[in-house]
């Protein structure tokens, strides 16, 4: 059972939009910043979105994060195939003194 | 740029020992925290624990803690993830990761696939 609570899936199709939850409490969440992770199948994950809504270079604008409370999301916009993957979120908890992930979210472009 | 190498994948019995390794280059090794994350198979993330190389100061998580060993050489910008004692449950995917600010987990290394079977 993972600390933050994501979707197992969703989907949409080519060139619409997709958000992604991610929710947490207090601890997590609430008191720290938090970053999404993009797994294609196969490969090691990859820093997508980091302190709630900032991407690293490299990273398109297509992609977005927010921060509201206890809860997080994942947008893209635009959707290509390509971006069929798994997407995680992860936070530092305080409580834990540890990195806490979500489940995993599968995208499906269909 | 950041590059973290790792060790290659691993086939190992139970009660085995083991050690893994993480090259770093690209950035000044002993100034950023570097952890483990592990994958198993068909399963989500989870993080093991991370070593601040310019003083060994290790944190673990929970879960992880007394069941395995971070260490970390400064002289050869090199971690290491440790098992005394393998168990079929330890078969999974690990990837070494930089922390970043916010502790974001900024570079991943490629990962090491660790089998243990008998």
């Amino acid at each position: 059972q993972s600390v933050l609570t994501q979707p197992p899936s969703v989907s949409a199709a080519p060139g619409q939009k997709v958000t992604i939850s991610c929710s947490g409490s207090s601890s997590n969440i609430g008191s720290n910043y938090v970053s999404w992770y993009q797994q294609l199948p196969g490969t090691a994950p990859k820093l997508l979105v980091y302190d709630n809504n900032k991407r690293p270079s490299g990273i398109p604008d297509r992609c977005s994060g927010s921060k509201s409370g206890t809860s997080a999301t994942l947008g893209i916009t635009g959707l290509q195939t390509g971006d069929e993957a798994d997407y995680y979120c992860g936070t530092w908890d305080s409580s834990l003194s540890a990195v806490v992930f979500g489940g995993g979210t599968k995208l499906t472009v269909l | 740029e950041v590059q973290l190498v790792q060790s290659g994948a691993e086939v190992k019995k139970p009660g085995e020992s083991l050690r893994i390794s993480c090259k770093a280059s690209g950035y000044i090794f002993s100034t950023s925290w570097i952890g483990w994350v592990r994958q198993m198979p068909g399963k989500g993330l989870e993080w093991m624990g991370f070593i601040y190389p310019s003083d060994s100061d290790t944190r673990y998580s929970p879960s992880f803690q007394g069941q395995v060993t971070i260490s970390a050489d400064k002289s050869i910008s090199t971690a290491s993830l440790q098992w005394s004692s393998l168990e079929a449950s330890d078969t999974a995917m690990y990837y070494c990761v930089r922390h970043g600010g916010g502790q974001r987990l900024d570079s991943w290394g490629q990962g090491t696939l660790v089998t243990v079977s008998s």
